[in-house]
């Protein structure tokens, strides 16, 4: 149980594109979905917080209008770069969480380049 | 801020040697600590976990204890598999809030 998935797993763009990402809780309800940022060799980074039907909660430095979030249902979230630029490339990662639990389940990983 | 420091990888054993991956944290409360892996190309897992102090979060031989005193959450496994070979990921989480995340680090097991 508590499987979540991310499509698409790869996704290669033109620079000044948009890419959507979007994240599926399969066997449960996710009241929050997480959505982190993970650069090569480096930690995960959370960009954002999203409750189903509110409005994302951005940490300091993430341009809200840059990355689109949007969790419209208990079972999906996407993410949403505009203006795709280079230095956007980057391994995008969600999680999810129930309500009432305190444990994240993570999606693959969504592998984004920008050329 | 909250933050979480892991021991450089890669860590390279032979199988069924003994495994320790630092983890220390820095945290202005009481958090709750977790343990996650990811193999490759898949998703992190939750591999273990520990809430309060002095707790032992264990699963599939690791092991790790909540050790307040020093701040640590050092993972163990007394014998290694080759299909133990992944990324290792400490964190922590106060409140039930948010994740932080150590850098990680990749566990490599030869036969």
């Amino acid at each position: 149980g508590a499987v979540v998935s991310q499509h698409p797993s790869w996704v290669i763009c033109k620079s000044g594109t948009s890419v959507k990402i979007e994240c599926r809780s399969l066997d449960f309800q996710a009241t929050t979905m997480f959505w982190y940022r993970q650069f090569p060799k480096q930690s995960l980074m959370l960009m954002a917080t999203s409750n189903e039907g509110s409005k994302a909660t951005y940490e300091q430095g993430v341009e809200k209008d840059k990355f689109l979030i949007n969790h419209a249902s208990l079972t999906l979230s996407t993410l949403t770069v505009t203006s795709a630029h280079p230095e956007d490339s980057s391994f995008y990662i969600c999680s999810a969480r129930g309500q009432g639990h305190e444990t994240q389940y993570f999606g693959p990983g969504t592998r984004l380049l920008v050329l | 801020g909250d933050s979480v420091t892991q021991m450089e990888g890669p860590v390279t054993l032979s199988e069924e040697a003994f495994l320790t991956i630092n983890c220390t944290y820095t945290a202005t409360g009481y958090p709750s600590l977790f343990w996650y892996v990811q193999y490759p190309g898949e998703g992190l897992q939750l591999l273990l976990k520990a809430t309060k102090a002095d707790d032992k979060g264990s699963n599939k031989g690791f092991e790790a204890t909540y050790r307040k005193e020093t701040t640590s959450f050092h993972l163990e496994k007394g014998s290694v598999q080759v299909s133990d070979s992944a990324v290792y990921f400490c964190a922590l989480s106060e409140h039930g809030n948010k994740l932080v995340f150590g850098a990680g680090t990749i566990l490599r097991v030869k036969s």
